[in-house]
């Protein structure tokens, strides 16, 4: 079956920092990513719609100049956390999707985050 | 936001099937029932997903009601590994996403 890899799969960063989450889609071509996030026995909250060669469309409550959103190839998306603060710390996953809306979504291992 | 009822727990003995329900009175004509699951801190993995007529798969069945409003996932021999939380989800048409509920954690008992 398609393949998402996400990395990195753990990150622990200084208050303050900015870091990147990157997302790929390994054997097939993904025209849309999306990005969640996951707190401690809680559901997966949808962030961001990321569609390649275009701007991010953000769910409501997240802040687009934190959650920077960068979908410059078919196969890659990042997210970067920029100014990192402790209430950042999350499970971060992605997921992606070939052109068909009705195609199911590949979800890659997810990335946590702990920003001390 | 498209949304689920789904018990909040199940529990299931090794071995039997374990039948997880799922209510999606709100779901419209062209929308698809996707499962999905999810073991403690990894990422969803897709079980199988439904327009309107049951379906298959080496992983489980689906079982969608004539009226689509509700589906049934059948898992036919739940193992050890099998313990996770199942999401139903609803998407499709102009609703592309993929919005997550609450799901059920399923829990298989040896």
């Amino acid at each position: 079956g398609a393949v998402v890899s996400q990395h990195p799969s753990r990150v622990i960063c200084k208050s303050g920092t900015s870091v990147k989450i990157e997302c790929r889609s390994l054997d097939f071509q993904a025209t849309t990513m999306f990005w969640y996030r996951q707190f401690p026995k809680k559901s997966l909250m949808l962030m961001a719609t990321s569609n390649e060669g275009s701007k991010a469309t953000y769910e409501q409550g997240v802040e687009k100049d934190k959650f920077l959103i960068n979908h410059a190839s078919l196969t890659l998306s990042t997210l970067t956390v920029t100014s990192a603060h402790p209430e950042d710390s999350s499970f971060y996953i992605c997921s992606a999707r070939r052109s068909s809306t009705n195609e199911k979504l590949f979800f890659g291992s997810g990335t946590q985050l702990s920003v001390l | 936001d498209a949304k689920t009822t789904q018990p909040t727990s199940m529990d299931c003995a090794e071995g039997r099937a374990a039948n997880l329900p799922c209510n999606h009175s709100t779901i419209s004509g062209n929308e698809y029932v996707y499962w999905y699951r999810q073991i403690h801190s990894q990422g969803p993995q897709y079980i199988i997903h439904g327009l309107k007529n049951n379906e298959t798969n080496e992983m489980a069945s689906l079982i969608i009601t004539e009226d689509r409003k509700s589906s049934t996932l059948i898992l036919p021999h739940a193992t050890l590994r099998d313990t996770a939380v199942y999401y139903c989800i609803y998407s499709g048409g102009s609703n592309y996403k993929l919005t997550f509920g609450k799901g059920t954690l399923l829990t298989v008992n040896p």
